[in-house]
């Protein structure tokens, strides 16, 4: 198993200009998150997803969109990139059901906004 | 509102010896506590996780203290490997809503050989 896969591992944007960020997994999880990572802080929830067709909001969604069409994958879109978007961002995955399950994440996406 | 917080930004600890890394939190609402490791360039990987009706849980060299009076929760690492040095992130999360995790700012640890 590949596990989860994020795709660029980076990118530098203009401001104004748009992308989307793609995530993958293939361990047939439900649950799937965005988050980002700002310098010296935590991760943030941007958004999330308990299965295709259903996404939510989570702590930072303004300026972000998601969509989940399929259960491997869980694109982010930024529509018009800001300096304040200069971030890493990581996609995560897990088994659903409660408890303490892990979530497993890819290696990242550093995105640098000018 | 940081309802996870790791006051320690860094800790620096000799080869061999206990590395104690310390989370607070506000919501007492919380229904498990984990903790993530991450090495530069690498997303963060799963440690160790304690359900919040619990107040140890041992992994190995791990052990992770839940005191609920104080809504301080603990990671022990013994003994302390240069391997181990990373930043280590607490959080904690919910049983609904998607099982939503909130994450602290992470505590940089040096393991020093």
């Amino acid at each position: 198993n590949a596990g989860v896969t994020q795709t660029p591992k980076f990118r530098i944007l203009k401001i104004g200009q748009s992308m989307t960020l793609q995530c993958t997994q293939d361990m047939n999880h439900n649950y799937m998150y965005w988050y980002r990572q700002d310098p010296g802080m935590g991760l943030k929830l941007i958004y999330y997803s308990v299965g295709a067709g259903i996404t939510d909001k989570g702590e930072v969604p303004n300026g972000y969109n998601v969509s989940r069409s399929t259960t491997e994958d869980f694109p982010l879109r930024l529509e018009l990139a800001a300096p304040s978007q200069t971030s890493v961002y990581f996609c995560a995955s897990r088994v659903p059901g409660g408890g303490a399950g892990e979530q497993y994440f890819g290696p990242g996406t550093r995105l640098t906004v000018t | 509102d940081q309802q996870v917080k790791q006051n320690s930004p860094s800790l620096s600890v000799q080869e061999g010896r206990i590395s104690i890394l310390n989370c607070d939190y506000t919501n007492s609402m919380f229904d498990y506590f984990l903790w993530y490791k991450k090495y530069p360039a690498e997303g963060p990987t799963f440690l160790i996780s304690i359900s919040s009706i619990k107040d140890k849980n041992e992994d190995g060299r791990f052990t992770v203290f839940l005191n609920k009076s104080a809504k301080h929760l603990s990671l022990h690492i013994v003994p302390s490997q240069p391997g181990d040095s990373a930043v280590y992130f607490c959080a904690a999360g919910f049983n609904t809503g998607g099982f939503k995790t909130i994450f602290g700012a992470g505590t940089r640890l040096f393991v020093k050989a």
